[in-house]
Formats: structure tokens, C-alpha cells, sequence
């Protein structure tokens, strides 16, 4: 597709359930980033990742959350046990990284999130 | 580590007025910035971004900032607003170093709210 594709778009689920979200990105984008947003919090980095590189965790919030990055392209972002406090709006975005921290990061629609 | 202040959560504005949403940002390296907007149940959208040179930057839908570097500021401008222009506008930083960190930080938002 043109842009960064996102599943599901909405997700209900019972507190201490398991959820996946996936990302697809942009064809050829090297970096792929997961941002949360939710009210009261703004917009909150969650993970970074660049090609084969080590993947920048520094934003997750909890051992509950969790990244993967398939062949450089597909990501999943996996919430264990959810809590309340995780409904939110979880963002994916990539961009192309080669050299300059100037290229334009290109934003999903969004996967909302909603724990009851 | 940066920062990213926007000092009006909401910004009420009749059709046709100008708007000005400002940013200012902390950092103790160099940053580009970025102005992204959100319209209502959709992902975020580039509306312009500065990178070097000339520090007035005009974007999409007739928007415009100027970087200010003594006051780091990067406000956000529009001459005459449209009802369409309802929207979450977001100010973003990146350091310029792509060994310190790549992500972006976003402020807290401004709710623009464009009313007939």
C-alpha cells in the first residue's frame, strides 16, 4: 500500500487478555517506530527500530510490552496481561533512515485500543 | 535530553481569521523540527518542517512557522483559517545526531477549533 497500514483499526479486550497489533510499513522505509497516545499522556515514544540494528526500547513502559520487526518490514506490538491504563491509541510510523534524522516519519491511522 | 512546550491546549478561531499556535523546545544538542497535524479520528500528517537554512518554512494548506533560534521557538501560522482546518496540531523535535537518539518528541498538542 501507499502509507503505513495498521491492524486492527479498533480492539476491545478484557483486562489481563493478551493483544497484538500489527504494523505494516511504508515498502522500503528502513525505520519503524511505535508511539502511544492517550489522553492526558500526549504522544509517548514506545520503540524504535533501524534495519538490523538493536532496537531502541528505551520507551516501553512496562515487561507487559513488547516489539518485534519480522525481515526488516512487519512489526507487532505485543501487550501482555492488559490493564485499563493501557487503552490508548497506539501509533506506528516509518520512515526512510538512510544518513538523515531530517526525513519525514510517515504516521498510521492508528490501532485503538480499549480495555475493559 | 528535549523538550517540547505547546503553551495553548485549545485555540478558538472564527473562519477566515489568522491562527498562530506556539512551540518552544529544549534541548541541549541541535534538533530539526517539525509541525504535524491530526484531523479527528486519523493518524498524524506532516504539515511542514524545518531543517536548515531559511527559517521561515511554509507547508501544506497554507501554513507556515519560523524557526527563532535565540528564543527557540518554532510558532505555526496561518493567514486565514478554514472550517477544515479543525484539527490536533502537534510540534515535534528530532535531534540532528542520529547517534543520540532518533526519535521524535512531540508537545502536548493544540486543539484548533474553527467555528462559521
Amino acid at each position: 500500500g501507499a502509507g503505513v497500514s495498521q491492524s486492527p483499526s479498533n480492539k476491545v479486550t478484557e483486562k489481563g487478555k493478551d493483544v497484538e497489533l500489527r504494523c505494516d510499513p511504508i515498502s522500503g522505509h528502513t525505520a519503524l517506530y511505535w508511539y502511544r497516545q492517550s489522553l492526558g499522556q500526549g504522544l509517548e515514544f514506545l520503540i524504535y527500530f533501524q534495519g538490523n540494528s538493536a532496537p531502541d526500547k528505551s520507551g516501553l513502559p512496562s515487561d507487559r510490552f513488547s516489539a518485534e520487526r519480522t525481515g526488516g518490514s512487519v512489526s507487532t506490538l505485543t501487550i501482555q496481561r492488559t490493564q485499563q491504563e493501557d487503552s490508548a491509541v497506539y501509533l506506528c510510523a516509518s520512515s526512510l533512515d538512510r544518513g538523515s534524522s531530517g526525513n519525514t516519519i510517515y504516521f498510521g491511522e492508528g490501532s485503538w485500543l480499549t480495555v475493559v | 535530553a528535549q523538550s517540547v512546550t505547546q503553551l495553548d491546549s485549545q485555540v478558538p478561531v472564527f473562519e477566515e481569521a489568522p491562527v498562530e499556535l506556539r512551540c518552544n523546545y529544549s534541548s541541549s544538542v541541535s534538533v530539526y523540527l517539525f509541525w504535524y497535524v491530526q484531523y479527528p479520528n486519523q493518524g498524524l500528517q506532516l504539515l511542514l518542517k524545518y531543517l536548515s537554512g531559511s527559517t521561515l518554512v511554509k507547508g501544506i494548506n497554507g501554513f507556515e512557522a519560523e524557526f527563532n533560534k535565540s528564543q527557540t521557538s518554532f510558532h505555526l501560522r496561518k493567514p486565514s483559517v478554514h472550517i477544515s482546518d479543525t484539527a490536533e496540531y502537534f510540534c515535534a523535535v528530532r535531534m540532528r545526531s542520529k547517534a543520540a537518539g532518533n526519535k521524535l518528541t512531540f508537545g502536548g498538542g493544540t486543539r484548533v477549533l474553527v467555528k462559521p
